[in-house]
């Protein structure tokens, strides 16, 4: 299994500022992927950190917006940048444990943009 | 097009009570059927995955099924405890981590 801890829980922003979330796991894994959910909403896929390289976007999503670090394989950081209102979600990091179907995922930092 | 629709939406039952969750899926290819559990504020923690192969599997008081032909996942809740309480996410996998077809859930209430 995996451990994963996000910072912050939680943050309320003014629009137009950017805000940074780290995820932290507690040993090394290949894949880590950012998911946002929208209230009410279920779990979209926004990006694969991949480490030693650019980050690989899904449609609708762009490195402008949502850039993307992964320094080692344990750790990566999402940056919500130019935040508006539509940007408040529930961003969540995820791994997946190499050679299991199984999928982790991090508590979550609940994102509120004013 | 690749889709996950779950039912209900929304469901509330007494503590003690079972209930069943519905979810059909039209996604292919597919690999593997997924239920997880996610608490008011947490992330989805995993219950049970099943492969194109297994047609039931259980963790603890839930048991998931799957209808391979009819495209069709059931959860059932036993003796549902308070704790119970929180959305349930059925997830198909059509083979790959950006291949996860999420379906929009069932919030459970369970009041004592």
């Amino acid at each position: 299994s995996a451990v994963i801890s996000q910072k912050p829980s939680r943050d309320i922003c003014q629009r137009g500022t950017s805000l940074t979330i780290q995820c932290q796991v507690d040993s090394q894994v290949t894949m880590m992927f950012w998911y946002r959910q929208q209230p009410g909403q279920s779990l979209t896929l926004i990006a694969t950190a991949n480490q030693g390289s650019e980050a690989t976007y899904e449609s609708g999503f762009v490195i402008d917006k949502f850039p993307i670090s992964r320094p080692n394989l344990t750790f990566s950081t999402l940056t919500v940048s130019n935040m508006s209102p539509e940007d408040s979600s529930i961003y969540l990091c995820s791994v997946e444990v190499e050679g299991m179907y199984e999928q982790y995922f991090g508590p979550g930092t609940r994102l509120t943009v004013t | 097009k690749n889709q996950v629709e779950q039912s209900p939406q929304s469901l509330i039952i007494l503590e003690g009570k079972n209930c069943t969750l519905q979810c059909n899926y039209t996604v292919s290819p597919f690999s593997n059927l997924r239920w997880y559990k996610q608490d008011t504020g947490r992330g989805p923690v995993s219950l049970t995955i099943m492969t194109f192969s297994e047609n039931t599997k259980s963790n603890g008081r839930y048991t998931a099924t799957l209808d391979a032909d009819t495209k069709q996942s059931s959860l059932h809740i036993t003796a549902s405890q308070l704790s119970d309480s929180a959305s349930y996410i059925c997830v198909v996998s059509a083979g790959g981590y950006n291949k996860l077809i999420f379906g929009a859930g069932t919030r459970l209430a369970v009041h004592p």
